[in-house]
């Protein structure tokens, strides 16, 4: 079975640029996940995913970060524009469905915002 | 307040010892607590998870166990190898209803000498 695939692995990019994450679930996973992890932290969620519409997104900073999720399979997270603070490892996961908590993580994406 | 915190934040010790990292949370409705290993550059992958009702909990070398009255686990490493070397991550679950919210410590990076 494939994993969660995630891309680019890495990106660096220079403050007030934008920037855009792929994630493409482990297939037949309803459930999608967006979390920042910053070094030294443990992930944050960002903004969840039940199919194509949003389950949770209270912490996702809505001025500048947007994520969508159309065909309720692949996700595209953006920053918009990027800040110093931004720097951190982007993961997406997946699960079965709401109700079911084994979510699978992907490698991530790691952005560094000079 | 929901909250996970785990120590020693870091932990470096001879291969072939063994280790034990704790773990303490204060979130309720509790689910179920997890332990995850991150290896460096990569998403966490789940070793163990615990119920209310279980008290310990084993994946080969990895022994996890949980004390639901005092909100503590902790996860035992036999036998360390230098595989082991990777940030370990306590993984509290407060699902209630429609949505599984994974509340996450902050790990505890564990370094395995030769």
């Amino acid at each position: 079975e494939a994993g969660v695939a995630q891309s680019p692995r890495y990106k660096i990019i220079e403050k007030r640029q934008s920037v855009a994450f792929w994630c493409n679930p482990i297939s037949g996973h309803a459930t999608l996940y967006w979390y920042q992890q910053i070094l030294g932290q443990g992930p944050k969620l960002l903004i969840q995913f039940q199919n194509n519409g949003v389950v949770d997104d209270s912490q996702l900073p809505k001025d500048r970060f947007s994520a969508e999720r159309l065909k309720g399979v692949d996700s595209t997270l953006k920053i918009q524009p990027a800040k110093l603070e931004d720097s951190a490892v982007y993961l997406c996961a997946s699960s079965l469905d709401l109700g079911t908590e084994t979510q699978y993580f992907g490698p991530g994406t790691r952005l560094l915002v000079l | 307040k929901n909250q996970v915190e785990q120590s020693p934040q870091s932990l470096i010790i001879l291969e072939g010892k063994n280790c034990t990292l704790q773990c303490n949370y204060t979130v309720s409705p509790f689910s179920n607590l997890r332990w995850y290993k991150q290896d460096t550059g990569r998403g966490p992958v789940s070793l163990t998870i615990m119920t209310f009702s279980e008290n310990t909990k084993s994946n080969g070398r990895y022994t996890a166990t949980l004390d639901a009255d005092t909100k503590q686990s902790s996860l035992h490493i036999t036998a360390s190898q230098l595989s082991d070397s990777a940030s370990y991550i306590c993984v509290v679950s407060d699902y209630g209803g429609a949505t599984n919210k994974l509340i996450f410590g902050t790990g505890t990076l564990l370094a395995v000498q030769p």
